[in-house]
């Protein structure tokens, strides 16, 4: 059973720029949620999709946007980047809470660098 | 409000002894679920071990085991015969009823295990 793919593992992007992250989840896995990391915030929730619906967002400001594909892959987007957005972000899949509390699994994360 | 409290920034074990990770949680959820995870350097959240709050008996994994106290909101994660590999940062989640499939993350351990 493959696990959850990130993509790319690694970005480097100027400030003003857009970007563009992927995640692939366990297959099965409707749910993908997304995390921003950083060393002085920890991890915080940006948002979560389900089924192609955002049932969720984030405390982020409108240039953190997400969308889900009909096969359960998510894309996030960041446009006009800032140098506080460098950060790893994660991506989580799992099954709806209501099916299966236990499965929920992490990606290896995509390190944005913004300069 | 939801909320995850792990007090103890690091940790230092030495190899082959056992260590508790501390976590405590605050949730107005009638029906949540708690995880351990670890992040080594590499970035990659895996999972370690899962306790749903009306689960009767404490969850184990291998070597590791989830000291549950729900009258005490508290989740500890023990680690038994650490190893050097058991390096890394180790985080308390939470997620319930009332926020789909959001978690909310304490701020972290960091456990050294020494030779």
């Amino acid at each position: 059973k493959a696990g959850v793919t990130q993509t790319p593992r690694y970005l480097i992007k100027t400030r003003g720029q857009q970007v563009t992250l992927s995640c692939s989840p366990i297959s099965g896995h409707r749910s993908v949620s997304w995390y921003q990391q950083t060393p002085g915030q920890g991890l915080q929730f940006l948002f979560e999709y389900f089924s192609e619906t955002q049932r969720n967002k984030g405390n982020f400001p409108g240039r953190f946007s997400g969308r889900q594909f009909s096969n359960s892959r998510s894309e996030m987007n960041v446009s006009t980047l800032e140098l506080g957005d460098s950060a790893l972000y994660l991506c989580a899949s799992s099954l709806d809470w209501r099916e299966k509390y236990t499965e929920a699994f992490f990606g290896q994360g995509t390190r944005l660098t913004v300069v | 409000a939801q909320k995850i409290t792990q007090t103890q920034p690091g940790m230092f074990v030495q190899e082959k002894e056992a260590v508790t990770l501390d976590c405590t949680y605050d949730t107005s959820d009638p029906s949540y679920g708690l995880f351990w995870y670890k992040q080594p350097s590499s970035g990659e959240m895996i999972f370690l071990i899962y306790q749903g709050s009306y689960d009767q008996q404490n969850a184990t994994e291998g070597r590791y085991s989830l000291n549950f106290q729900k009258a005490r909101k508290s989740a500890n994660l023990v680690i038994s015969a650490s190893q050097l590999g058991d390096s890394a940062m180790y985080f308390c989640a939470m997620r319930g009823t009332y926020n789909f499939n959001k978690f909310y993350f304490g701020s972290g351990t960091k456990l050294n295990v020494k030779p």
